[in-house]
């Protein structure tokens, strides 16, 4: 069965700490990963995306993520977290014609000063 | 990047009426759209794959008959739910990708509130 798995539900840390966020999926297929990021009542915005070539990518805003086939993960990470960073992060994996997303439960990011 | 645009961005009604929400691709056309359901405090979830000119296909589990899709034109697809009831109550957001692109983009999202 297709689906995405973040662990951890909630994660603070402090402003200018590093940040991981983790992102495990199951595809049957060659994933297409995503990680989108949500503001609180607002749409989604993309941070960045991986569909082939080097495992890791660089996105908006400073984060990264990097493709472990292996391990079936795709986990985000940012080195210096600022508090503007504070949203809720969903990974996503599709593929094939249709394009359709299956999404992770998301992770709830908060950032103390 | 490519933008899509939802209205209204919030809607109450009451328990019995039915509720349009719109989702337009304001610089791209779109032959397929995707309607998404969050709950509070959870994930997506797929609703349905709306076709320009076609029926929507819709996930397992979506009821057709509550959740109408219609998509008349190449960059607008609109969900109606009829007869709304207090648990369908959500956050509705649509998404679409431009020819030649990867990547899925949503709109700002509809919050539905049934009293």
């Amino acid at each position: 069965a297709q689906s995405v798995t973040q662990p951890d539900i909630h994660i603070t840390v402090s402003e200018g700490a590093s940040l991981e966020l983790r992102c495990n999926y199951s595809y049957g297929a060659t994933p297409y990963l995503f990680w989108y990021v949500q503001s609180p009542g607002q749409g989604l915005q993309l941070l960045l995306k991986y569909f082939s070539g080097d495992t890791l990518v660089q996105g908006i805003k400073g984060f990264e993520a990097e493709f472990k086939r292996s391990q079936s993960s795709f986990n985000l990470r940012k080195p210096s977290v600022h508090w503007s960073d504070a949203a809720e992060y969903f990974c996503a994996v599709g593929g094939g014609a249709t394009n359709k997303l299956i999404f992770g439960t998301g992770t709830l990011l908060a950032v103390q000063p | 990047g490519a933008v899509v645009s939802q209205h209204p961005s919030w809607v109450i009604c009451k328990s019995g009426t039915s509720v349009k929400i719109e989702c337009r691709s304001l610089d791209f056309q779109a032959t397929t759209m995707f309607w998404y359901r969050q709950f509070p405090k959870q994930s997506l979830m797929l609703m349905a794959t709306s076709n320009e000119g076609s029926k929507a296909t819709y996930e397992q589990g979506v009821e057709k008959d509550k959740f109408l899709i219609n998509h008349a034109s190449l960059t607008l697809s609109t969900l109606t739910v009829t007869s709304a009831h207090p648990e369908d109550s959500s956050f509705y957001i649509c998404s679409a990708r431009p020819p030649g692109a990867g990547e899925l983009f949503f709109g700002e999202g509809s919050r539905l509130t049934v009293l």
